[in-house]
Parts: C-alpha cells; structure tokens; sequence
C-alpha cells in the first residue's frame, strides 16, 4: 500500500519567515495530494491541495509543490503569522485503493516564534 | 467548504460502558464517511469506511464487534465503543466526501475526545 513520509516531525519559525514541510510518498500511481492544518483538540481542516496534473499551486501565503518523479510534494507557508501555529498533515491518495482512502504523513508540529 | 458536523466533542465514561459518536454531514449527502482515530501527537490511523447502507469495511487489526458503525441514512453515520475500557481513550474523528468528486476533499468534523476511566 502507500507510504507517506513526513519531514520535520517539528518546525520552529520566526514570525515573518517561511515554512517549508516535505513529503515523500511511495505508490506511483497516487494523484492527489492535500494539506491539513489541525489545530489542538479539532479535526483537521483542508488548507490547499494538489492533483498530479500540476507541478505548483498557490493560494495567498500557501503554496504547494509536486515533484512526480521524484515522488515527493512540500508545502510552502510565507510570510508566517501566529495563527499558523498547528500541526499539519500531508496526505496522498491512490486511484488504485479501494475508496480511495487517504494516507497521511507523521504531521509536522509548526510554532511560530513572536 | 462542506461542513461535517460531529458530536460530542468530547465524553467522559466508566470502564465496561459504550459510547455513540454521531457524524454528520450537513450540507451534502455522504454516502461514504470515514472514521479515524489519533492518538496524542501521532498521525490519523483509518479504523474504517462506512457506506450508507451497507456494512462498513473495516481495515486490519480494528475489531468490528468493538466499533459498531451503523450509516443508515445519507448524512449521518454513527461509530459505537462498546464495552469501553481505557486503551480506548483517543480522538476520534470522522470525516466525509462530496459524492461523485472521488479522490478529492475529505472534509473532517471537529473531532470526539474519549475518555474512559
């Protein structure tokens, strides 16, 4: 089945700064890759997304990259505010599974310093 | 988005009881939603699928007759804890898709925090 990997476990940025959080995955055939933001004590919630048609994809300060055939995709969070402390899950999806379930990455812990 | 409401959000209980976690979906029509459970500072572990309608499949290793999932209706599926002990304390978090958008926006509701003493 597919493997998700997840770098870092923790991130630590100065307000202002980017973030930039890596994934690998493992099944070629996966094509489509979103980002959750969970917040302590609340389900996670979908921040950007990405299908393997596009290389790139921006929403204001979020940003996400797919890199086919090196099977990796990384968000990319500019100018960092705060509120964008949480933890954030990468996730791959493979036509292949049955209901096309989700496989998420380990999370990354992100703090933004003040 | 779509909102995917789930209640409680979170419930206390003594050991041996069961406990119904209510996942809805409130403005589109799910006819398929997935549970999943987290542990503290871990990532989400798929416990099951749940198909309106029909029986839910269960992944490996999560004992069906311990989580009851009952999808009777098209925007509601309910997960049940029976005989819950205290290895069962964990988040535990639903989540649903827009029908006929396969492979894309899974949309989670807020999440129940089980405790079982």
């Amino acid at each position: 089945g597919e493997n998700v990997e997840q770098h870092p476990s923790t991130l630590s940025v100065q307000e202002g700064d980017s973030a930039v959080i890596k994934c690998t995955y493992s099944d070629s055939a996966s094509n489509y890759f979103p980002w959750y933001k969970q917040e302590l004590g609340k389900g996670p919630q979908l921040i950007i997304d990405i299908r393997s048609n596009v290389g790139e994809k921006k929403d204001q300060r979020i940003a996400v990259t797919l890199n086919k055939t090196a099977k990796h995709f990384s968000l990319h969070i500019t100018e960092t505010q705060p509120e964008d402390s949480a933890v954030y899950f990468c996730a791959a999806s493979s036509p292949n599974l049955v209901n096309e379930k989700l496989t998420f990455g380990t999370g990354t812990r992100l703090t933004i310093i003040p | 988005g779509a909102v995917v409401s789930q209640h409680p959000s979170w419930v206390i209980c003594k050991s041996g009881t069961s406990v119904k976690i209510e996942c809805r979906s409130l403005d589109f029509q799910a006819t398929t939603m997935f549970w999943y459970r987290q542990f503290p500072k871990q990532s989400l572990m798929l416990m099951a699928t749940s198909n309106e309608g029909s029986k839910a499949t269960y992944e490996q290793g999560v004992e069906k007759d311990k989580f009851l999932i009952n999808h009777a209706s098209l925007t509601l599926s309910t997960l049940t804890v029976t005989s819950a002990h205290p290895e069962d304390s964990s988040f535990y978090i639903c989540s649903a898709r827009i029908p006929r958008q396969s492979n894309e926006k899974l949309f989670f509701g807020s999440g129940t925090q089980l405790s079982v003493l």
